[in-house]
């Protein structure tokens, strides 16, 4: 199974760039990378996913490395409401099926 | 609004309680699924069900029992549990959790259990 190491936590300046890196060393070929995040007590939140390409959103862009061992993602203006964990995940496949594994993720605290 | 609505959103119950967890998704997917997630761990995968049928059971106690009448509907039957059981229980689901590798997952709010 692919996993993804992500620092515990981290923090950023309102209106400054946040950028959180992830490590996803041992992913396939055709294993996607996903971000999500979660504010606390409620249900993780979709941001975005990407196979090699990076890719940009409205909520926010990854960058994924030629060999596709690491990626970042970039909240270009954060804000006090993107403090929350952000977790990195690789879509896993045992069988037929392709079940997402959430690790620690990052907890990310936007200060004024 | 994620199209995923779970309900109750907190519930408080005793070990020998019988209590039932309840998902709607409105978003016409196929897949559906339940996660743990205790205070300061990673959310857990509890069950699968794809198309209806349960496709993953990640050696779950038997005090927690799903169900999936159809695929937008998902329960989760809850009885004699523990207090270690207390935790924010999310319901997700998927377009189809089947081979496909591009899938988002949309979470509901989740329900917070507190086992007395």
């Amino acid at each position: 199974d692919a996993k993804t190491t992500q620092p515990p936590s981290m923090d950023c300046a309102e209106g400054r760039a946040a950028n959180l890196p992830c490590n996803h060393s041992t992913i396939s070929g055709n294993e996607y990378v996903y971000w999500y995040r979660q504010i606390h007590s409620q249900g993780p939140q979709y941001i975005i996913h990407g196979l090699k390409n990076n890719e940009t959103n409205e909520m926010a862009s990854l960058i994924i490395t030629e060999d596709r061992k690491s990626s970042t993602l970039i909240l270009p203006h954060a804000t006090l409401r993107d403090t929350a964990v952000y977790y990195c995940i690789v879509r896993v496949g045992t069988g037929g099926s392709y079940i997402p594994t959430f690790g620690r993720g990052t907890s990310l605290i936007v200060h004024p | 609004e994620t199209g995923v609505t779970q309900t109750p959103r907190h519930l408080v119950m005793g070990m020998t309680n019988k209590k039932s967890l309840k998902c709607e998704q409105h978003l016409g997917h196929n897949a559906m699924y339940w996660y743990k997630q205790s205070a300061k761990k990673p959310l857990e995968l509890m069950f699968v069900y794809n198309f209806k049928e349960q496709t993953e059971n990640n050696s779950v106690p038997s005090r927690f029992s799903p169900e999936c009448p159809n695929s937008s509907h998902l329960f989760l039957h809850l009885h004699t549990l523990q207090p270690e059981d207390s935790a924010l229980y999310l319901c997700a689901s998927s377009q189809d959790g089947q081979g496909a590798r591009n899938e988002k997952l949309f979470f509901g709010s989740g329900t917070q259990l507190s086992v007395l």
